[in-house]
């Protein structure tokens, strides 16, 4: 059974850093893409980001980039998005998704950011 | 970037009715190597996002047959034949045709 889990996530001042990370399991993490997607309360949903299967290319929403980081270490079967510079408007449930056929596919709980001062 | 539109954005069914969403991007999404990477998401209230419906009209694992998907370029269509109390959520299509990936508004499916 495929299983995401994310973790990381809390309450932090604007300014502030968090690390998330995404315990993946079920599936051979390092054979696939993986991505990052959010949702603010009571929103829709937004892309953030994007890693290949190596780790060797990425891609982010023009909204994150040069602030956001992701990462993976498939030894640890785990994905990773470094949030540096958080802004009120980062505020958002973030959600771990695994690349699929040309899709995205199976999708973790999410974990709640709050960038609140 | 690909500018996904859904309509309707409320959709007030009958159980046992069919239900139609529709979903538009401002340019096609066929991608250089043939495929066309459109999806149908389904998100319960207090749930994450489920997978339903990949590269057009492909049924994920475990999704019931009375959910089809179709269409070609950028006009893409997801239809219920027979809504069901569970069906109750908000449905997205997204494209992974071309980052950055988009997702249209939701449309929201109620029971009347």
């Amino acid at each position: 059974e495929v299983q995401l889990v994310e973790s990381g996530g809390g309450l932090v001042q604007p300014g502030g850093s968090l690390r998330l990370s995404c315990a993946a399991s079920g599936f051979t993490f390092s054979h696939l893409w993986m991505h990052w997607v959010r949702q603010a309360p009571g929103k829709g949903l937004v892309w953030v980001s994007y890693i290949n299967s190596d780790g060797s290319n990425t891609h982010y929403a023009d909204s994150v980039k040069g602030r956001f980081t992701i990462s993976r270490d498939n030894a640890k079967n785990t994905l990773y998005l470094q949030m540096n510079s958080l802004r009120v408007e980062d505020t958002a449930v973030y959600y771990c998704v695994r690349g699929g056929d040309g899709s995205i596919d199976y999708w973790g709980q999410g974990t709640l950011v709050t960038v609140s001062s | 970037d690909m500018v996904m539109t859904q309509t309707p954005l409320s959709s007030p069914v009958t159980l046992g009715q069919p239900a139609s969403i529709s979903c538009r991007s401002s340019q096609s999404l066929v991608h250089s190597d043939g495929n066309t990477y459109l999806s149908w998401l389904q998100q319960r209230p207090g749930q994450p996002p489920r997978l339903l419906i990949y590269k057009i009209s492909n049924r994920f694992s475990g999704v019931p047959d009375r959910f089809s998907g179709s269409g070609a370029g950028t006009d893409f269509t997801l239809k219920i034949s027979r809504v069901e109390s569970e069906d109750v959520g908000v449905y997205y299509c997204t494209q992974a045709t071309q980052f950055p990936y988009t997702f249209g508004q939701g449309t929201k499916l109620e029971i009347k």
